[in-house]
């Protein structure tokens, strides 16, 4: 069965800092890993996906992400942290043939210090 | 181009009333997709539509039922409400093409209070 860890539930980082959200995931197979941001009271935005081949992603407002698959992880990262970034973001894996459903990881809320 | 659409923002309820969920995307989409999102609990899939004419219990479904009306519209019924059912539910559409996953898009959630 497919799974989704955050280990963090709240990071706080000072505004210019850099910033590394963690995910872990398991899967047998090779997964497909997702980030989602959400803004309060707003629904989910897609920030980047991975399906296969280079294993660094770009996505959306500066964020990338890594995929290493000897590490089960597909961590989010920025190098510079704006204000505008507080928000909760969200992993999710997904299958080759599940219905295109997703599991999601409970989340990890940003805050950022001026 | 809306993207996915749900009504009503917000409801409240008495335990015990019914009420329906309405959701609708533009996307042509295959697939589409019921959440509830309670604290510190992410996001739990409650019922789920790979292709119109299909539906299939997701990971907390009981006290729902959903009808897939046609491609573009998935709701989501509550008969009986209970405190319980007290969350933020967003649904969400997907290509999905043969069921794999591609990304979700979401619509911008409905705030329920059962009371």
């Amino acid at each position: 069965a497919q799974s989704v860890t955050q280990p963090d539930i709240h990071i706080t980082v000072s505004e210019g800092a850099s910033l590394e959200l963690r995910c872990n995931y398991s899967y047998g197979a090779t997964p497909y890993l997702f980030w989602y941001v959400q803004s309060p009271g707003q629904g989910l935005q897609l920030l980047l996906k991975y399906f296969s081949g280079d294993t660094l992603v770009q996505g959306i407002k500066g964020f990338e992400a890594e995929f290493k698959r000897s590490q089960s992880s597909f961590n989010l990262r920025k190098p510079s942290v704006h204000w505008s970034d507080a928000a909760e973001y969200f992993c999710a894996v997904g299958a080759r043939r599940n219905s295109g459903k997703l599991i999601f990881g409970q989340g990890t809320t940003l805050q950022v210090k001026p | 181009n809306a993207g996915v659409t749900q009504t009503p923002k917000f409801q409240v309820l008495k335990t015990g009333q019914s009420m329906t969920l309405q959701c609708a995307q533009d996307m042509n989409h295959n697939s589409m997709y019921w959440y509830r999102q309670d604290p510190g609990m992410g996001l739990r899939l409650i019922y789920y539509s790979a292709s119109e004419g299909t539906t299939d219990k997701g990971e907390v479904p009981n006290g729902y039922n959903v009808s897939r009306l046609n491609k573009r519209e998935f709701s989501l019924r509550l008969e009986s409400a209970a405190p319980s059912q007290t969350s933020v539910y967003f649904c969400a559409s997907s290509e999905a093409p043969s069921g794999r996953a591609t990304e979700q898009y979401f619509g911008p959630g409905t705030r329920l209070t059962v009371t």
